[in-house]
């Protein structure tokens, strides 16, 4: 069953414009991931984010966490073409005794266009 | 590093074949992850291994499906006998020690197509 959900599904946007991607998900978590899909390829990983942490920046990318609304979000500042990709969070829940449930569970993504 | 290496990268078979979609992870990673995707049910975790023991095969869809890992270098996925809908891009991907501060590296998947 799905545990994130993103929002928007599509979303359309000018090069140089930032692009915001939000993730809601249903149980405690470990960490939330963010993961990029090019067309025809494999999901690359770009940022974890633990439950105790509320922000986390690595380049152009900014992540924030929100575990009393169990949602998280994706900003892309400054977006570029390249970055046209569909955008999936996944979530490391956490299993009733604190432990791990070992596996990441995927959203169905936000697809993202950045037109040149 | 090479990366989880996948293949083969495309296959199409007929229905009430066997298929068999092979996975070699980065050397080091301790942990295995095969996933299915379609457009309907996005991505749907379907075994993982861990140190080379199956820890959850709960998302496998029936048992026409079967997933082993022999060593800690190579996993297959043998789908048997195959039908159309098992027409998905099947992902592998791996994981380093104390997976729960890394990220998965995922394989470029295996398009499978059964008419």
């Amino acid at each position: 069953s799905q545990q994130g959900e993103e929002d928007p599904q599509a979303l359309s946007i000018q090069e140089g414009e930032n692009a915001t991607m939000n993730c809601s998900y249903k149980t405690s978590i470990n960490n939330l991931q963010w993961y990029r899909q090019n067309s025809g390829r494999g999901l690359v990983h770009l940022i974890l984010i633990r439950s105790n942490e509320r922000e986390k920046h690595s380049g152009r990318l900014r992540v924030t966490l929100d575990t009393s609304k169990k949602s998280s979000s994706l900003l892309i500042t400054a977006s570029r073409a390249a970055d046209t990709a569909s955008y999936f969070c996944a979530t490391d829940a956490t299993l009733n005794y604190g432990g791990s449930q070992g596996n990441l569970i995927f959203g169905k993504g936000t697809k993202l266009s950045v037109k040149p | 590093d090479a990366g989880v290496i996948q293949s083969p990268r495309h296959e199409v078979t007929e229905m009430g074949q066997e298929v068999t979609l092979r996975c070699k992870p980065i050397s080091g990673h301790n942990s295995l992850f095969w996933y299915r995707q379609t457009m309907m049910r996005g991505l749907e975790l379907l075994i993982y291994f861990n140190n080379n023991v199956p820890i959850d095969d709960s998302g496998m869809p029936e048992d026409r499906f079967s997933a082993k890992m022999p060593n800690a270098s190579f996993s297959t996925l043998k789908i048997q006998p195959s039908e159309p809908r098992d027409s998905a891009v099947y992902f592998c991907a791996s994981s380093r020690p104390g997976r729960r501060n890394y990220g998965y590296t995922f394989g470029s998947g295996t398009r499978l197509t059964v008419v």
